[in-house]
C-alpha cells in the first residue's frame, strides 16, 4: 500500500547536536511538507517543497534544515540553532491535481531534547 | 493573512451526545476547506472536505457545510461514540492567500465518555 513514513518514531538528541527527520513517500506526490506540532499551538509549517530540488521556508524555518534531491523522500535536520526543539514533527505530501487531490500525513516523530 | 479559529477544547461529552465543533475562518481567495482527525500519538486523517460554498462534506456520521456568509465551517455529528475521543484540527486550503498550503487552527480535544 502507498503512504508515508516517517522514522524513527521517538528520537532523544542532547542540547548542541544536530538530527535528521526520515520522510519517504511512495505515493508519486511532487509536494512534500514538513509541520511542527506543540501542545495548544496546532501545526506549524517549517519548510516545504512543490519539486525535486526546490524548496521553501515555511512560519518556522529558523532552526532547520531540508534537502530535496528524490521526489520520495524529503528529510529534515533539526540543527542546533533550533533553540527549542522538542516537539512532534509530521511530515506530509500532497497530490495537487486530479479528482483524489489531498494531503497524505505520516505517523509523526517526537524529538526530545534531553 | 489567511487563518482559521476554532474553539478551544478540550470537550467532554457522554456518548451518544450531539457534538459541535465550531470553525470559522479569514481568507483572502475562495478556500478548500477540511476537517482533520488525529488519534493519539498518530499523524493526521482527513476526516472530511468542501471545496466550494454550500458544499457539505460528510464522513463516518460527521458533517460539515461551507458556508460563505459566515465564514464557517462547523463540525456535527448526532451521536457521538468512545472511538471519536480524539483532536479535531480545522484547516484551509487557498491558492490565493497561502500558495494552497494548508492553514491549520490550534485543534480541539474531544474525550468521549462511556
Amino acid at each position: 500500500d502507498g503512504g508515508i513514513t516517517q522514522s524513527p518514531k521517538y528520537l532523544f538528541r542532547k542540547e548542541g547536536q544536530n538530527v535528521t527527520l526520515s520522510c519517504e513517500q511512495n505515493l508519486n506526490h511532487d509536494a512534500m511538507y514538513w509541520y511542527r506540532q506543540d501542545p495548544g499551538q496546532g501545526l506549524r509549517l517549517i519548510y516545504y517543497s512543490q519539486i525535486v530540488n526546490d524548496f521553501q521556508k515555511g512560519d518556522i524555518a529558523e532552526g532547520y534544515s531540508v534537502s530535496r534531491e528524490k521526489k520520495e523522500s524529503f528529510p529534515l535536520t533539526v540543527t542546533s540553532a533550533q533553540k527549542n526543539p522538542t516537539a512532534f514533527y509530521l511530515c506530509a505530501s500532497r497530490q495537487r491535481t486530479g479528482i483524489n487531490y489531498g494531503y497524505t500525513f505520516g505517523s509523526g516523530t517526537r524529538l526530545t531534547v534531553v | 493573512g489567511d487563518s482559521v479559529t476554532q474553539m478551544e477544547g478540550p470537550v467532554t461529552l457522554s456518548e451518544e451526545a450531539f457534538l459541535t465543533i465550531n470553525c470559522t475562518y479569514t481568507a483572502t481567495g475562495y478556500p478548500s476547506l477540511f476537517w482533520y482527525v488525529q488519534y493519539p500519538g498518530e499523524g493526521l486523517q482527513l476526516l472530511l472536505k468542501a471545496t466550494k460554498a454550500d458544499d457539505k462534506g460528510s464522513n463516518k456520521g460527521f458533517e460539515a457545510t461551507y458556508r460563505k456568509e459566515t465564514t464557517s465551517f462547523h463540525l456535527e455529528k448526532g451521536s457521538v461514540q468512545v472511538s471519536d475521543s480524539a483532536v479535531y484540527f480545522c484547516a484551509l486550503e487557498d491558492y490565493g492567500g497561502s500558495q494552497g498550503n494548508l492553514i491549520f487552527g490550534k485543534g480541539t480535544k474531544l474525550s468521549v465518555k462511556p
